[in-house]
């Protein structure tokens, strides 16, 4: 049964502290995206990755890092810089590859909560 | 830059038609598509329409793309509640990057 999955569901922070954010894919996608929700705003993509072993900053990289050494698993850190992390995060893939329809394939999204 | 706009909230009664709109900036969009966001949950993406078609239509779902304006509708017939969700547009960028909508809250009056 292929899928993305996020955890947990639900991520606490104290003040100060780093948090990473899980995903993984078994749909053998080349591409890796995490986007960022607000309420009221569209999707803001913080990082994505074509290929594993390369990743490139999104619209709102700043207080984020993330690594792809595998082409499974795209985990996201939600570093001390980042000022206001409370948001709904989203991981995505695709099939990958210019040309072709990019249909980007969900997971069911992370609540992270600043305690 | 590229923008795409919605509205934020709709209101339709139960059985009637619910028509989402949207409007996008970049002329070089290549596919438009439409996500389904339920409450708490990832998105799922419900349709999308290459930028060289007028319309496509699956089951209760019609899309409506008007490329001179920049036009994108999606309507669902006979909407039901279990059509209560959120519905994202997105545009398919010259760099293949998605650039989205805000979302459009549909809310089912019985």
């Amino acid at each position: 049964d292929g899928g993305i999955t996020q955890s947990p569901k639900y991520l606490f922070r104290k003040e100060g502290q780093n948090v990473t954010l899980s995903c993984e894919q078994n749909l053998n996608h080349d591409a890796m995206y995490w986007y960022r929700q607000d309420p009221g705003q569209g999707l803001r993509l913080i990082y994505y990755s074509q290929i594993v072993n390369d990743f490139q900053k999104g619209d709102i990289a700043e207080g984020y890092s993330v690594s792809r050494e595998k082409k499974e698993s795209f985990p996201l850190t939600v570093t001390s810089a980042q000022k206001n992390p409370t948001a709904f995060y989203l991981c995505a893939s695709s099939i990958g590859g210019a040309g072709v329809l990019e249909t980007q394939y969900f997971g069911p999204g992370t609540r992270l909560l600043v305690l | 830059g590229e923008d795409v706009e919605q509205s934020l909230f709709l209101s339709v009664r139960e059985g009637d038609s619910s028509v989402i709109n949207c409007t996008y900036t970049d002329s070089s969009s290549t596919y438009l598509y439409w996500y389904k966001q339920e409450p708490g949950a990832g998105l799922q993406l419900l349709t999308y329409i290459f930028s060289n078609m007028d319309m496509k239509q699956d089951q209760r779902l019609t899309v409506l793309l008007n490329k001179k304006d920049k036009h994108l509708s999606l309507r669902i017939a006979d909407t039901q509640t279990g059509d209560s969700a959120i519905y994202f547009c997105a545009e398919r960028d010259s760099n293949y990057q998605l650039i989205w909508g805000a979302g459009t809250k549909l809310i089912i009056k019985p």
